[in-house]
């Protein structure tokens, strides 16, 4: 079983829509725990941040972690065709500063926004 | 603002060739990490590099080198390469926050 298991779509839905995406992982050592959009064959574009548990916002995106199920979230608002894109959960248990950890990513999500 | 820079951006190699990728992370960064993406697949961590010194190290063969200069870019060093070998190279750069920002790749073919 991986470390880090995501729904790899697709998911298409319609503008407008609100997105869920989520993870789920097993190492209860993860504190650092982000979310990455890749549009093909580029790289991946940090999207959300986050530490420990709880949500943060940012513009139309926001991000849940809730430790104690081992379980995170990425909603998108108002999805617009441009939101078309993989989605990639990605999480770490190390600080940085004075060790760099390497990221644990899910297989990805595709997502798809009608017109 | 800066961004990581990768170099080469395509590179096509044949087997038992080697290739050198290289990686210059956003500016005062001093974290730099290399990851290998299959078609289709997650990136999966190779190793990383803070301060110039080796930080950690992930699924890296052992035919695969890296290191960081004193001005913090960062190469990559394959050797022996194999058909499987062919991926996007991926180099990520970050600071103390703990957000890694990736560049936009080296596309690896070996034939």
């Amino acid at each position: 079983q991986k470390e880090v298991e995501q729904d790899p779509g697709p998911l298409s839905v319609p503008e407008g829509a609100i997105v869920s995406l989520n993870c789920t992982y097993s190492n209860s050592a993860f504190q650092y725990f982000m979310w990455y959009r890749q549009y093909s064959r580029k790289g991946p574009e940090l999207l959300m941040y986050t530490y420990s548990s709880g949500n943060k916002e940012d513009g139309r995106f926001t991000a849940q972690v809730d430790k104690s199920s081992k379980y995170i979230s990425l909603f998108i608002r108002d999805s617009q065709p441009s939101d078309s894109a993989t989605y990639l959960c990605a999480m770490s248990s190390k600080y940085s500063g004075g060790g760099a950890d390497g990221l644990t990513f899910g297989k990805g999500t595709h997502l798809i926004i009608q017109p | 603002a800066a961004g990581v820079i990768q170099s080469p951006r395509h590179l096509i190699k044949e087997k038992r060739e080697t290739a050198t990728l290289k990686c210059y992370p956003i500016p005062r960064h001093d974290t730099v990490y290399w990851y290998q993406q299959g078609p289709g697949q997650d990136p999966q961590f190779l190793i990383s590099f803070y301060e110039k010194m080796q930080s950690d190290k992930g699924s890296i063969p052992d035919r695969f080198s890296a290191q960081q200069f004193s001005d913090y870019h960062s190469e990559l060093n394959m050797s022996s390469l194999e058909l499987g070998d062919s991926a996007l190279y991926f180099c990520a750069s970050s600071t103390d926050a703990d957000e890694q920002y990736f560049g936009p790749g080296t596309r690896l073919t070996v034939t």
